[in-house]
């Protein structure tokens, strides 16, 4: 099984600021084939499914705000929000989905310093 | 829109079964896999498994071979998974969601509780 690992284990960052959270699986996730990276991210709330972010390590999903991205090849990744607000106080996920089982990593909580 | 409805609470002893729905609409119920990732309170998320509702082709981890099972009914546009020889560390809210390149749409959960 592929082992997703992410730092820090959370992190408390000013309005406006930039947070960053790591990602890193134990093998590479980039498919020859396509040259795809197959990793996502997730931001879940208390009390709601999470919800995606990013996938393919960079493409941000329909309706996510620009100060969201994502970046990274092989086995290292990184989910950037360059001016942290409010609504961004959750908990973030990343995942492989480059083989079955498609493991998460164990994730970061974000909250407003 | 897309929507996947999961079914309501349950509560199970344990060695008990149990069976959670997950009915779709808003798009071709065949046309994209299902994954079933579960929750415990306060805890990250876990996946579970996958199922092509087209061929009902499924895939499991590891940890949960023997005891736990995705169906559908294609009629139906409807996924199922089904965990069995419940413990209490099987207590969790349990999200089914549809894959295209990562989970793009969720369930709401359904709180599976085992209790005594």
């Amino acid at each position: 099984d592929i082992v997703m690992t992410q730092s820090p284990d959370s992190l408390a960052v000013s309005l406006g600021e930039r947070a960053t959270i790591n990602c890193k699986s134990s093998q590479s996730v980039l498919h020859s084939s396509n040259n795809k990276n197959y990793l996502a991210w997730y931001q879940q709330k208390p009390g709601q499914p999470p919800n995606l972010l990013i996938y393919w390590a960079s493409t941000r999903e329909s309706g996510v705000p620009g100060r969201f991205s994502g970046s990274g090849s092989g086995t290292d990744f990184t989910l950037t929000i360059s001016s942290l607000q409010a609504e961004d106080v959750a908990v973030y996920y990343c995942q492989q989905y480059y083989n079955s089982p498609f493991t998460f990593g164990p994730g970061t909580k974000v909250d407003i310093k | 829109q897309v929507q996947l409805v999961q079914s309501g609470a349950e509560v199970k002893k344990p060695g008990a079964s149990v069976k959670v729905s997950c009915k779709t609409s808003g798009y071709t119920f065949t046309n994209y896999d299902i994954n079933w990732v579960r929750q415990a309170t306060g805890q990250g998320l876990e996946w579970m498994g996958w199922m092509n509702p087209n061929s009902g082709n499924t895939g499991y981890a590891q940890k949960f071979q023997g005891r736990f099972t995705i169906t559908r009914d294609t009629s139906i546009s409807t996924a199922y998974m089904e965990l069995s020889s419940l413990r209490s560390e099987d207590t969790a809210v349990y999200y089914c969601a549809r894959y295209i390149a990562g989970l793009d749409v969720w369930g709401k959960g359904t709180t599976v509780t085992v209790s005594s």
